[in-house]
């Protein structure tokens, strides 16, 4: 089946920096999500893509979905505690499997002061 | 609003114990999906459904069984449960497959 690559596994910054995360697929995607979770929560949507090549922002978040179709990357613009979190890419795959949607890994993200 | 709602939030179950983690929205979604979630990890499909009588296997199916009778209710069903089977299980909905998917909050089960 496909797999969904996402990096970094973690990531320790500072108040104010930037963070970028990215995730590959090993097949085509028609539909890049972009989830984030937190402690003790379900996953809620921050960007959703539907075209290749679609660069689409959500405050200081910014998601762009890769040209070859199999891969986005999110990037969090000088970030702040309540940053901190697990997000995670998802997608539904191929047409010949449409329902599975399906995360990558997750990228932990902890913001210190 | 309501929106996706499970039951229970935390359950404990002795080895080979059978269960169901209820789950259920009134957002009239056709699309419903179980994950589980291993600490550290990301959300790993168990079983989904595209419309009430319709149901398919994930990535993770074995073990666990569901059924789909209706548009609103998505139970999962847990025969015999082993250790292995430890993790938090979320429940999800969505109008369609590339819509925005909406989460429970999540049941923890502990299998001892």
């Amino acid at each position: 089946g496909q797999q969904l690559n996402q990096s970094p596994q973690s990531m320790f910054i500072q108040e104010g920096e930037d963070v970028s995360m990215n995730c590959t697929s090993s097949s085509i995607f028609n539909t890049w999500l972009w989830y984030k979770q937190d402690p003790g929560e379900g996953p809620v949507l921050l960007i959703a893509l539907y075209k290749a090549g679609e660069l689409t922002s959500n405050g200081r978040l910014t998601a762009q979905f890769g040209i070859t179709r199999k891969d986005s990357f999110l990037n969090i613009s000088a970030s702040i505690p309540s940053d901190v979190g697990i997000y995670f890419c998802a997608g539904p795959g191929k047409a010949d499997s449409w329902g599975k949607l399906q995360f990558g890994a997750g990228t932990q993200v902890v913001v210190t002061p | 609003n309501a929106g996706v709602t499970q039951t229970p939030k935390f359950r404990i179950l002795k080895i080979g114990q059978s269960m169901t983690l209820q789950c259920t929205q009134d957002m009239n979604h056709n699309y419903m999906y179980w994950y589980r979630q291993d600490p550290g990890m990301g959300l790993k499909l168990i079983y989904y459904s595209v419309g009430a009588g319709i149901t398919d296997k994930g990535e993770v199916p074995n073990g666990y069984n569901v059924s789909r009778s209706t548009t609103e209710d998505f139970p999962l069903r847990l025969e015999l449960a082993a250790p292995s089977q430890t993790s938090v299980y979320f429940c999800a909905s969505s109008s369609g497959p590339n819509t925005e998917a909406f989460f429970g909050q999540g049941t923890r089960l502990t299998v001892v």
